[in-house]
């Protein structure tokens, strides 16, 4: 089944903890994100990548990084999470560019974070 | 910045009339625009979609509409039905990064 999977689905944790939220697609997409959805904000990017090894800041990239090693692989690493990281994240991924427009993102079920 | 605003933030329907939520967008080299329903605890899913060089694309009964000019585009739900309670995000993309507005949520009364 094609699909967008994130590990964990719920995780509670303390200010300045390390974590990682791993991201992973089997449809082969080039484009990968990393989306934060506060209430009343909608759904804001922090991250994304084109392909291996590419990666590119969003509107909201401040406390957090990532890395494209490997095509299906899209982790989201908070090296020092703050309350203000308390959020549902979203990862997606798409065939990418088709010419200078893009293809539908498919999004993983969401993981929702909470930083004591 | 660039960004991307919704209107309206709250749409109550009765069921068989028409929805319409608008977005403005102010990124002038932005060329695709998908619009996303989220239903309450599940990911957002996308609807219908249209690029820069169309002015309106229709999908049974969602239409949207896009304005290049006025940096404009709206989604338009007709034959409202219950099912179509939901959160609506539209959102425009420039180059691979994306901006969503802040949501609608519509509610469609039987």
């Amino acid at each position: 089944e094609a699909q967008v999977t994130q590990n964990p689905r719920y995780l509670i944790t303390v200010t300045g903890k390390k974590l990682t939220v791993t991201c992973s697609q089997n449809m082969n997409h080039e484009y990968m994100s990393w989306y934060r959805q506060d209430p009343g904000l909608g759904l804001r990017q922090i991250y994304y990548s084109m392909n291996v090894e590419v990666t590119d800041k969003g509107d909201v990239p401040e406390g957090y990084k990532v890395s494209r090693k490997e095509k299906r692989n899209f982790p989201l690493i908070l090296e020092s999470p703050s309350p203000n990281q308390t959020s549902l994240y979203f990862c997606a991924s798409s065939l990418g560019p088709q010419g200078v427009s893009y293809n539908e993102q498919f999004f993983g079920p969401g993981t929702r974070l909470t930083v004591l | 910045g660039e960004n991307v605003e919704q209107h309206p933030s709250t749409l109550s329907v009765q069921e068989g009339d028409s929805a319409v939520i608008k977005c403005t967008y102010s990124d002038s080299a932005s060329n695709y625009f998908p619009w996303y329903k989220q239903e309450l605890g599940k990911r957002p899913q996308l609807i219908i979609d249209i690029r820069s060089n169309v002015g309106e694309k229709k999908d049974q009964r969602i239409a949207v509409t896009l304005n290049k000019t006025a940096k404009h585009f709206s989604l338009h739900i007709t034959e409202t039905q219950p099912e179509d309670s939901a959160v609506y995000f539209c959102a425009a993309n420039s180059w691979g990064k994306f901006q969503f507005g802040a949501g609608t949520q519509v509610v469609v009364t039987p």
